[in-house]
């Protein structure tokens, strides 16, 4: 029974367009995360957010928008998609900021065309 | 900046055969260690941890890990492998800032029967 649960599974997406990746988790956790595993790079770090609110950002590109409507939400919007986008987006969280254990979501593969 | 290397892209062993999975990491200060395993179509699981103090950690289905500091290294082990333990493993290594986990590239061990 999945506690972190990441929608869709599978996305295409064309180039240039938007998607939104939606992350719920029901792990009663205060802190979440988005990580990036692509083809060319190691799974990296993207965000960090503690009680919602944006705690670290290593994403350069400003396409690349968390959005926490929900204690236990963090859905990541990216627009003017492009093909080096492409890869799984991992949402995780923690109990706290400070926790060092970490639990993974399955992912959405994203693929753009 | 902090960075984990793993360099065997690919293990393969066989079954009921030990196991030893290569990480080495480069960290200015005491590092908060981990391994993670992610089976196929899944997300990452946590198999073990290290926090300072006991250099050997056991985690779970018979992993263990050593940390190292005069080596930088926190190799992952098992005595005994089995076909189920067919994964990627990452080694990751945390700054303990709002949990960053830095990742190496991962290892694919394949089992043989």
């Amino acid at each position: 029974d999945p506690k972190i649960i990441q929608k869709p599974k599978y996305l295409v997406a064309v180039t240039g367009s938007e998607k939104i990746l939606i992350c719920e988790q029901y792990l009663g956790h205060n802190a979440m995360y988005w990580y990036r595993q692509s083809a060319k790079k190691p799974l990296e770090f993207m965000f960090s957010y503690s009680y919602q609110k944006l705690m670290d950002n290593q994403t350069a590109s400003s396409r690349f928008q968390p959005q926490s409507s929900k204690k236990n939400h963090l859905d990541l919007q990216i627009t003017a998609l492009k093909p080096d986008d492409s890869a799984t987006y991992f949402c995780a969280s923690s109990q706290e900021a400070g926790d060092t254990e970490v639990f993974f979501g399955k992912g959405t593969r994203l693929t753009v065309v | 900046a902090q960075s984990v290397t793993q360099p065997d892209a690919r293990v393969t062993v066989s079954e009921g055969a030990s196991l030893q999975l290569r990480c080495k990491y480069s960290y200015f200060g005491t590092p908060y260690l981990f391994w993670y395993v992610q089976y196929p179509r899944q997300g990452l699981q946590l198999l073990l941890k290290y926090y300072p103090g006991d250099p050997v950690v056991q985690g779970v289905n018979g992993f263990e890990a050593e940390f190292s500091k005069s080596n930088s290294s926190f190799h992952l082990r098992k005595a005994s492998v089995h076909w189920s333990d067919w994964a990627v493993y990452f080694c990751a290594v945390s700054s303990g800032s709002f949990n960053k986990l830095t990742f190496g590239a991962g290892t694919r061990l394949a089992v043989c029967p």
